[in-house]
């Protein structure tokens, strides 16, 4: 039972690429969640999703894309990356109450 | 719109003490839940606690307590006889009610970088 897993763990992007952060659970929990944390902000919600096919904007969605085609599986789109969005994004996964949070990515943007 | 402020910006007390960790919060729900979680220097997210807005009983679990008290909006958490290996960022967060499927997320506070020197 892995948990939640985040794919990759470190990324370097240049100023205008694009990337896909890769979330996925294996306890068949309905609501995923992206956060992001920068130094001193603690966590802030980008997107959010409570099922299948079914995405909603958090706190900061700007700048930000989101899938949910399987249940299991939660992805997150920079379309064309900027420095400000260099972070460390943490992916979560609940049934009701608790978040289970994934190791975090790590992401700079250059 | 809910709000999560932890006041404390960063605490160091000597290996041993007991120190508090504040949080107060606001929130027009009248079910939620509170959380606090741990993030050592590796990163990870460590849960500790969830409380129900309908639960103000404290909670000790080991050298960990907890205040939740209603009339001031607070959910404080209290570490007695601190150890180095306590030193790491503390959150406090609050989800707002789950009712047909509105399962929003968390919101935290800034959090409290906790530094236990030896």
């Amino acid at each position: 039972n892995a948990g939640v897993t985040q794919t990759p763990k470190f990324r370097v992007l240049k100023t205008g690429q694009s990337m896909t952060l890769l979330c996925a659970q294996d306890m068949n929990h309905e609501y995923m969640y992206w956060y992001r944390q920068d130094p001193g902000m603690g966590l802030r919600l980008i997107h959010y999703s409570v099922g299948e096919g079914t995405t909603a904007k958090g706190e900061v969605p700007d700048g930000y894309n989101v899938s949910r085609l399987k249940k299991q599986n939660f992805l997150l789109g920079l379309e064309s990356a900027a420095p400000s969005q260099t972070s460390v994004y943490f992916c979560a996964s609940s049934y009701y109450g608790e978040q289970y949070f994934g190791p975090g990515t790590r992401l700079t943007v250059t | 719109a809910q709000k999560v402020t932890q006041a404390q910006t960063e605490i160091s007390v000597v290996e041993k003490e007991d120190v508090t960790l504040d949080c107060v919060y606001e929130t027009r729900d009248t079910t939620y839940y509170l959380f606090w979680y741990k993030q050592p220097p590796s990163g990870e997210l460590v849960f500790l606690i969830r409380r129900n807005s309908f639960d103000e009983q404290n909670e000790i679990s080991g050298r960990y307590s907890w205040n939740f008290q209603k009339s001031t909006s607070s959910f404080n958490f209290t570490i007695t006889a601190s150890q180095v290996v306590d030193s790491a960022v503390y959150f406090c967060a609050l989800s707002g009610e789950y009712s047909g499927g509105g399962a929003d997320g968390l919101t935290f506070g800034k959090g409290t970088h906790l530094i236990i020197q030896p």
